[in-house]
């Protein structure tokens, strides 16, 4: 079955940085494009970024664009977000989040989470 | 990119069906199939309910249904449970090809 498991997460002071991973199982992880999703304590559920299946089309949210970059390595099926100038803001369990066969344009699957929290 | 505008919480009584509104703008959620419905308990993960407007995942309960107006989704339960007491979020693909998630709809089932 399809397994999305985040890693990464902490405690981390303003302005520095933090890179998550999404380790993948289960189904053919380069014929997928996949998602982060991040929802804010108490809060709602905010889409982020996504990759498409092969790396080569990225888009972001306003709120982390020039700040956070999404990537992938087909090669151990692995899912990166790497969070730089971080805002209190930021502070969310970022989920990571599979699409349909190729597609980015509807989320699926969702991996369990991992907190971020930005605080001095 | 601004959130999809949903009621932050409706009810209803065990048995009876209720339907949850998603406004977006003709960029969004008027412009493409592609609105999905999340269910989410607290401390879980959210889960697929409803996707391309109409369509249930494998093992979704057939009480779920999506339907669309314009720029409007609508996601009904019919035949309210207990279990079915969560937050609801409506998600869209955009003309950025971006998404964009509602604000989230608390039921309660009385």
């Amino acid at each position: 079955q399809v397994q999305l498991v985040e890693s990464g997460g902490g405690v981390v002071q303003p302005g520095r940085s933090l890179r998550l991973s999404c380790a993948a199982s289960g189904f053919t992880f380069s014929n997928y494009g996949l998602h982060w999703v991040r929802q804010a304590p108490g809060k709602g559920l905010e889409w982020v970024a996504l990759i498409s299946y092969d790396g080569s089309n990225k888009f972001y949210a306003d709120s982390v664009k020039g700040r956070f970059t999404i990537s992938r390595d087909n090669s151990i099926d692995t899912l990166y977000f790497q969070m730089n100038s971080l805002r209190t803001e930021d502070t969310a369990v970022y989920y990571c989040a599979r699409g349909p066969y190729y597609d980015t344009r509807v989320v699926q699957h969702w991996g369990q989470g991992t907190l971020v929290t930005v605080s001095s | 990119q601004s959130a999809l505008t949903q009621p932050a919480s409706v009810s209803g009584s065990p048995g009876q069906s209720i339907t949850i509104s998603c406004t977006g703008t003709s960029s969004d959620v008027g412009g493409y199939n592609f609105v999905s419905w999340f269910q989410q308990h607290p401390g879980k993960a959210p889960k697929l309910m409803i996707y391309d407007v109409t369509n249930r995942p494998s093992g979704v309960s057939n009480r779920f249904s999506g339907s669309k107006s314009g720029n409007t989704a609508s996601l009904t339960i019919s035949g309210l449970q207990a279990a079915d007491e969560a937050d609801y979020y409506c998600n869209s693909y955009t003309s950025r090809s971006t998404l964009v998630f509602g604000g989230g709809t608390r039921l309660t089932v009385l």
